[in-house]
């Protein structure tokens, strides 16, 4: 069974770059299948796609979001990873992990996702 | 990009159909026949309900169903139940190769 897990600091500083980790287990990030993407939520309010990346290193990015965001894949280790610069507290959210389908263009797994607040 | 736009709350009784819809351009929606829609509750990952405007993963209940009509796709949930109150979204790949999800429907059941 697949599992996608978050992990990095729940507090940034305004300013600062937002750091996540996500490691997948029960299979692999090489899969030809697949892009693996970030989606963040904001308390209370709905999903924002902020990104994804296949396991060669092609990236595709939210336009809004595409000057701050950073995505990076690391096979040897089965994991991808988010970086979001220049954060305020408009950033504060759950952020989720999640592989995405070529196929269908769907998000079939999610991780569990991890709040980062941004204050200071 | 802007979400696509559903309705902020629907409700229904147990054993009733609803209907959520989910609007967007032809640049997403009306482009592509690659409409999602997720369910969420609270506290949860979103979990996803159909695929491809219409199709249902393995495990999800067939009285969830999913149709789209130009730029506007639409998720029906049939003989309602109390399980099913919690936040759906939809989401559509789009010209620009991102991904737009909508803006989120509450759904109650009385």
């Amino acid at each position: 069974q697949l599992q996608l897990q978050e992990s990095g600091p729940g507090l940034v500083k305004p300013s600062e770059t937002l750091s996540l980790t996500c490691t997948v287990s029960g299979g692999s990030i090489s899969s030809s299948s697949y892009y693996w993407g970030w989606i963040r939520q904001p308390p209370g309010k709905g999903l924002e796609w902020i990104g994804s990346i296949y396991y060669s290193g092609s990236t595709y990015y939210n336009p809004s979001l595409k000057s701050r965001v950073t995505i990076s894949v690391d096979t040897s280790k089965n994991q991808f990873s988010l970086k979001l610069s220049s954060v305020t507290a408009a950033d504060t959210a759950v952020y989720y992990c999640a592989r995405q389908t070529i196929a269908a263009r769907t998000i079939d797994y999610w991780g569990q996702g991890t709040l980062v607040t941004v204050s200071s | 990009q802007s979400a696509l736009t559903q309705p902020a709350s629907v409700s229904g009784s147990p054993g009733q159909s609803i209907t959520i819809s989910c609007t967007g351009t032809s640049s997403d929606v009306g482009g592509y026949n690659y409409v999602s829609w997720y369910q969420q509750h609270p506290g949860k990952a979103p979990k996803l309900m159909i695929y491809d405007v219409s199709n249902r993963p393995s495990g999800v209940s067939n009285r969830f169903s999913g149709s789209k009509s130009g730029n506007t796709a639409s998720l029906t949930i049939s003989g309602l139940q109390a399980e099913d109150e919690a936040d759906y979204y939809c989401s559509s790949y789009t010209s620009s190769s991102s991904f737009v999800f909508g803006t989120g429907t509450k759904v109650t059941v009385l």
